[in-house]
């Protein structure tokens, strides 16, 4: 079973629509968790750590389930600009590594 | 201030070939990190180095190795190159060891024939 699991989209949106996708992750031990936004042929870029609380970052929520182990995005008012692959990213506490998820893609159309 | 740089930015070799890359971290960053992604998936940790030392080994073979230098800049090496190397290999900084705070270079792409 894979650490990350993602549904890979694709999520094709108008402008304005709101868009969610989840991902869920198999290590209990999980500590952090983040989503990176990667735009095609790019480096991933951190979009938001994602707290027990859940979060917001202006049109973007992002919320955490620790018991069912799944990790939210959400995407309000879409924006052209906002067409990317996200990855949900997990880390757990003294381990090294980032375990990334294999990316939903999102495109918005005009 | 800088980013993570790495170098090249494109590489194409042969099977059986080497290659070596290499890392810049951000200024005060003393830990890097080496990913590869393939294709249509996530990048896969393969080393983590902090302060010149090994602290984490992904699941790759022996063919890799890497190295961290004393101004905290690293090298990735990959010997006897296969077709499935080909890839983008992607370095990230952070302060400490760990997960966190991790911030990723813009890749080198590997293309091997």
């Amino acid at each position: 079973r894979k650490e990350v699991e993602q549904d890979p989209g694709p999520f094709n949106v108008p402008e304005g629509a709101t868009v969610a996708f989840n991902c869920t992750y198999s290590n209990s031990a999980s500590q952090s968790f983040f989503w990176y936004r990667q735009d095609c042929r790019k480096e991933p870029k951190l979009l938001m750590s994602v707290y027990s609380s859940g979060n917001e970052d202006g049109r973007f929520t992002a919320q955490l389930n620790r018991a069912s182990q799944y990790i939210s995005l959400l995407i309000r008012d879409s924006k052209l600009s906002d067409s990317a692959t996200y990855l949900c990213v997990v880390n757990s506490l003294n381990d090294y590594k980032l375990s990334f998820g294999a990316g939903t893609t999102v495109t918005v159309r005009a | 201030d800088a980013g993570v740089t790495q170098s090249p930015t494109h590489l194409i070799k042969t099977r059986g070939q080497q290659v070596t890359l290499r890392c810049s971290p951000i200024s005060g960053h003393k830990s890097v990190s080496w990913y590869q992604q393939v294709l249509g998936q996530g990048p896969q940790f393969i080393f983590q180095y902090y302060e010149k030392e090994e602290r984490g080994r992904g699941n790759f073979p022996d063919r890799f190795s890497a190295r961290q230098f004393p101004n905290y800049s690293s090298e990735l090496n990959v010997n006897a190159l296969l077709l499935g190397d080909s890839a983008l290999y992607l370095c990230a900084s952070s302060l400490q060891t760990g997960g966190d705070g991790q911030f990723f270079g813009p890749g080198t792409r590997l293309t091997v024939l």
